[in-house]
C-alpha cells in the first residue's frame, strides 16, 4: 500500500529555535498534502493544505508566519515551526493524497515536538 | 461547513463480543466519502474502512462493517468478535471536495 514517511518522529529543542518536519510520499505522487496538529486525547485539527507548487492554504486561526509550509515537489512537503515556544509543543501529523485518484489520504506516523 | 459528531467519548466491550461506535455528520454536499480511522497508542492513523456516499451497500472489511444511513447522515462502525488489539481511539471522518473533517473520537477499551 501507499506509504508516507514523516521525519523526525520525535524532537526536543530549546525555545526560540526553528524546527523542520518532513513528509514524503514514497510510492505515489502527492499532489496534495495536509498538516494536522493533535493535542493529547483530542482529535486531529487541520492546520493547512498544500498543493504541489502552490502556496499553502491555512485554516482559520493558524499563523502562517509561525508554521511555514513548503510543497516544492510531488513527493515532499515540509512544515517549519519558526521561533518555537513551549505552547507549540504538540503532535504533528502529515498526510498525502494524489488528488487525481479517488484514493484516501495516507498518513505519516507523526512527530512529537517538545519545546523546552 | 461540514461537521462530524461522535457522541460516545468512551466505549468498552468484552473480548469476542460486538460493539457499535456511533457517528453522525452534517453536509450539503451530495458526493463525499466517509471513513473510520483507528489510532492505537503508537498514534499511527490506520484506515479501518471507507464508504462512498453514492454506494447504498454498506462497506465491510473482515470483522469491521458500517451501517450507512445517508438520509439520516449516520455512519456507525460495528466491530464483531472484538480482540484485544482493537483497543484504540476511533475517529470517524468525512471527506468532501477538499479536506478531511474528523469527529472528536471514541476511546474503545477491550475487556479480557
Amino acid at each position: 500500500g501507499a506509504v508516507v514517511s514523516q521525519h523526525p518522529s520525535r524532537v526536543i529543542c530549546k525555545s526560540g529555535t526553528s524546527v523542520k518536519i518532513e513528509c514524503r510520499s514514497l510510492d505515489f505522487q502527492a499532489t496534495t498534502m495536509f498538516w494536522y496538529r493533535q493535542f493529547p486525547k483530542k482529535s486531529l485539527m487541520l492546520m493547512a493544505t498544500s498543493n504541489e507548487g502552490s502556496k499553502a492554504t491555512y485554516e482559520q486561526g493558524v499563523e502562517k508566519d509561525k508554521f511555514l509550509i513548503n510543497h516544492a515537489s510531488l513527493t515532499l512537503s515540509t512544515l517549519t515551526v519558526t521561533s518555537a515556544h513551549p505552547e507549540d509543543s504538540s503532535f504533528y501529523i502529515c498526510s498525502a493524497r494524489d488528488a487525481r485518484s479517488n484514493q484516501p489520504q495516507h498518513f505519516g506516523d507523526g512527530t512529537r515536538l517538545s519545546i523546552l | 461547513a461540514q461537521t462530524v459528531t461522535q457522541s460516545q467519548p468512551e466505549m468498552s466491550v468484552q473480548e469476542a463480543e460486538t460493539v457499535t461506535l456511533s457517528c453522525t455528520y452534517d453536509t450539503s454536499e451530495s458526493d463525499y466519502y466517509l471513513f473510520w480511522y483507528k489510532q492505537p497508542p503508537s498514534r499511527q492513523m490506520i484506515l479501518v474502512i471507507r464508504q462512498e456516499a453514492y454506494k447504498q451497500q454498506n462497506a465491510t472489511e473482515n470483522r469491521f462493517s458500517v451501517n450507512f444511513q445517508k438520509a439520516a447522515k449516520s455512519f456507525s462502525l460495528k466491530i464483531s468478535d472484538s480482540q484485544l488489539g482493537d483497543a484504540a481511539m476511533y475517529f470517524c471522518a468525512y471527506q468532501g471536495a477538499q479536506k478531511l473533517v474528523f469527529g472528536q473520537g471514541t476511546r474503545l477499551t477491550i475487556n479480557p
